[in-house]
């Protein structure tokens, strides 16, 4: 089974620019998450869609995060402009439900991330 | 903040003891999740122990909650050099959305 794919990897922009990450979830995750990690620290969650809505967007700094996931699949996240503080890890991570009563609860799978450097 | 925090902040063992970290949390709970993050495997889920049982096995692995104290534990036994990593406790709430809300992790070296 195809795990999260994640791009780019890496990327090094200066503060005041934009950039956007992109996910693919696993086949048939019907929720997708965005997670910030800065470095020493627990993953931070940004947004969480189920299907192509919006169930907790909370804690995203709306006025320069912004994410979507059209047709309910793939989904990206983007940062304009950026901010030194944006410099993190950022994962995206699927799972098959959302609620308690899915076979597994809603453990979640998380694909390798993109290290994000704002100088 | 609802975050967890687990303890100790970072262990070192020897190959072949046991590795035991715990976590507290601050309100009512769906689950609790054990994860385990190293360079080379990423994040990956390790054990759920829902919020009305009170231990879970899973190979060298033993989850302990209890609810009453707002606290879980995560035994590894027989440790290996491969099981370096940091690990974190993340905790559900909510309803519908049971958002999960990650602790801070501990970071445990096995040394061979």
């Amino acid at each position: 089974e195809a795990g999260v794919a994640q791009s780019p990897r890496y990327k090094i922009i200066e503060k005041r620019q934009s950039v956007a990450f992109w996910c693919n979830p696993i086949s048939g995750h019907a929720t997708l998450y965005w997670y910030q990690q800065i470095l020493g620290q627990g993953p931070k969650l940004l947004i969480q869609f189920q299907n192509n809505g919006v169930v907790d967007d909370s804690q995203l700094p709306k006025d320069r995060f912004s994410a979507e996931r059209l047709k309910g699949v793939d989904s990206t996240l983007k940062i304009q402009p950026a901010k030194l503080e944006d410099s993190a890890v950022y994962l995206c991570a699927s799972s098959l439900v959302s609620g308690t009563s899915g076979r597994g609860g809603n453990e979640q799978f998380f694909g390798p991330g993109t290290r994000l450097t704002v100088l | 903040s609802q975050q967890g925090e687990e303890d100790p902040q970072a262990l070192s063992i020897q190959e072949g003891e046991n590795a035991t970290m715990n976590c507290s949390y601050k309100t009512s709970i769906n689950n609790l999740q054990w994860y385990r993050q190293n360079s080379g495997r990423g994040l990956v889920h390790l054990i759920l122990i829902r919020s009305n049982e009170r231990e879970k096995h899973s190979g060298r692995l033993r989850v302990t909650l209890d609810t009453s104290k707002k606290s879980s534990s995560l035994l590894i036994t027989a440790s290996r050099a491969a099981d370096t990593a940091s690990y974190f406790c993340a905790t559900a709430y909510g309803g519908a959305t049971n958002k999960l809300i990650f602790g801070t992790g501990t970071l445990l070296a096995v040394q061979p």
